[in-house]
């Protein structure tokens, strides 16, 4: 089970769309439609803002959204706020009930 | 609502078995789909995921750790222990539970550090 792949950073200015990619292969990201993010602050526990791909958990703002395509999953924040400066993970299924996450993604508001 | 709460020790040496619980409120682990994993965070690095008991008691864990590894569940006690062998400097980190409903971490505990030296 190796780390899934994360750009280690993106940045965007408030108001703006940042996309953060997620790349497995066909046994874990590929192969599942269970691909979840977290978004963590330091020193925090990481805080699920969506699973199964693309669904939003109560109370996450629906600035963030996701989808997949083949091993890749990504995670979109539209209308980028000062508050979303922080680190993400995504993490997927990887079969006989094991899952795996990404390396993170540091985003920064410029 | 639902908690969960990781205790342990904060120091452990080389070589000695680091044991680990995870108490929860707010849910039961006899519920179908329900499971606690254990996830853990070296400093500045990374999210890994370490091993789930479910409902069933069945039990699941990384291929990189498997053989260092058990987790074990009370379900009158509502708590998940884990228990890692060996354990070496690369196993300082901070230790999460996180509750899985289906294939997400819905809830997690707020970590404990353990630091591996001697």
């Amino acid at each position: 089970q190796s780390a899934l792949t994360q750009p280690r950073s993106v940045s965007g200015s408030p108001g703006q769309s940042v996309t953060i990619s997620c790349t497995g292969t066909s046994s874990d990201v590929g192969g599942y439609n269970s691909v979840s993010w977290y978004q963590q602050y330091p020193g925090k526990a990481p805080k699920l803002i969506l699973y199964d791909v693309n669904k939003r958990p109560s109370g996450v703002p629906d600035r963030f959204s996701g989808s997949k395509s083949g091993n890749t999953a990504s995670l979109t924040i539209s209308g980028l706020q000062p508050e979303d400066e922080t680190d993400y993970y995504c993490c997927s299924y990887a079969g006989s009930h094991t899952s795996v996450f990404g390396i993170g993604t540091k985003v920064t508001v410029l | 609502q639902v908690t969960l709460r990781e205790s342990g020790p904060a120091l452990v040496k080389p070589t000695q078995t680091l044991t680990l619980t995870c108490t929860f409120s707010g849910f039961s682990l006899n519920t179908p789909a329900m499971c606690v994993n254990w996830i853990r965070q070296p400093p500045g690095k990374a999210l890994e995921w370490l091993a789930r008991v479910d409902w069933e008691d069945d039990k699941f864990y990384s291929t990189s750790l498997k053989t260092r590894l058990t987790v074990s569940k009370d379900t009158s006690k509502n708590q998940v222990v884990l228990t890692v062998t060996n354990v070496d400097p690369v196993d300082t980190a901070t230790y999460y539970c996180a509750r899985g409903s289906g294939e997400r971490y819905d809830y997690w505990g707020q970590g404990t550090l353990v630091t591996v030296s001697s």
